[in-house]
């Protein structure tokens, strides 16, 4: 099945600054990457996806970038606000059909202000 | 849409009692998911149904944890006996079949077993 790594575990940048975190899958069949942000305390939201057909997607001060020859994704989060601090999970799936979400260990951004 | 109801929100229970969680996906959804959340293992999936029907339980950990799901609008986790490596966040996810694989999850119920 999917198996999906995620780094780095911990993350700490100054505000203002760039956060980059990267995610590697494992089934070269998947083409569906959402990205959960998950505040303390609190659920997991949705708050950007891309599927394999498109390389970069970009909403505001996010963006995810995908690489399907090397099976990696990136999130990018530019001008860093302290309301950026959560945890930050990527996933990965086909886009249809009975296949779950299988979930990133999650990244623990921390905005220093 | 009151989006996905989980409770109770907090429980604390003593080993070997048994603790039982619900869930209300969103109306319309016809997949349904529980997930658990430690800071060891992250989100895991235990099992999920699709038009109320198991379709994969293998994340379930134990012949101790068992899960139904008597109608579209009502799920339940349960547990029995209860232990303290069960402590965790439980979510309840659910999603609709389209051509996204977008899941809400509820807000979780957090279990402490003592």
């Amino acid at each position: 099945g999917e198996n999906v790594e995620q780094h780095p575990s911990t993350l700490s940048v100054q505000e203002g600054d760039s956060a980059v975190i990267k995610c590697t899958y494992s089934d070269s069949a998947s083409n569906y990457f959402p990205w959960y942000k998950q505040e303390l305390g609190k659920r997991p939201q949705l708050i950007i996806d891309i599927r394999s057909n498109v390389g970069e997607k970009k909403d505001q001060r996010i963006a995810v970038t995908l690489n399907k020859t090397a099976k990696h994704f990136s999130l990018h989060i530019t001008e860093t606000q302290p309301e950026d601090s959560a945890v930050y999970f990527c996933a990965a799936s086909f886009p249809s059909g009975n296949t779950p979400l299988v979930f990133g260990k999650g990244t623990r951004l921390s905005v220093i202000a | 849409d009151a989006g996905v109801i989980q409770s109770p929100r907090h429980e604390v229970t003593e080993m070997g009692q048994e603790v039982t969680l619900r869930c209300k996906p969103i109306s319309g959804h016809d997949y349904l998911f529980w997930y658990r959340q430690t800071m060891m293992r992250g989100l895991e999936l235990l099992i999920y149904f699709n038009n109320n029907v198991p379709i994969d339980d293998s994340g379930m950990p134990e012949d101790r944890f068992s899960a139904k799901m008597p109608n579209a609008s009502f799920s339940t986790l349960k547990i029995q006996p209860s232990e303290p490596r069960d402590s965790a966040v439980y979510f309840c996810a659910s999603r609709q079949s389209n051509n996204r694989n977008t899941i809400y999850f509820g807000e979780g119920s957090w279990l402490t077993v003592v």
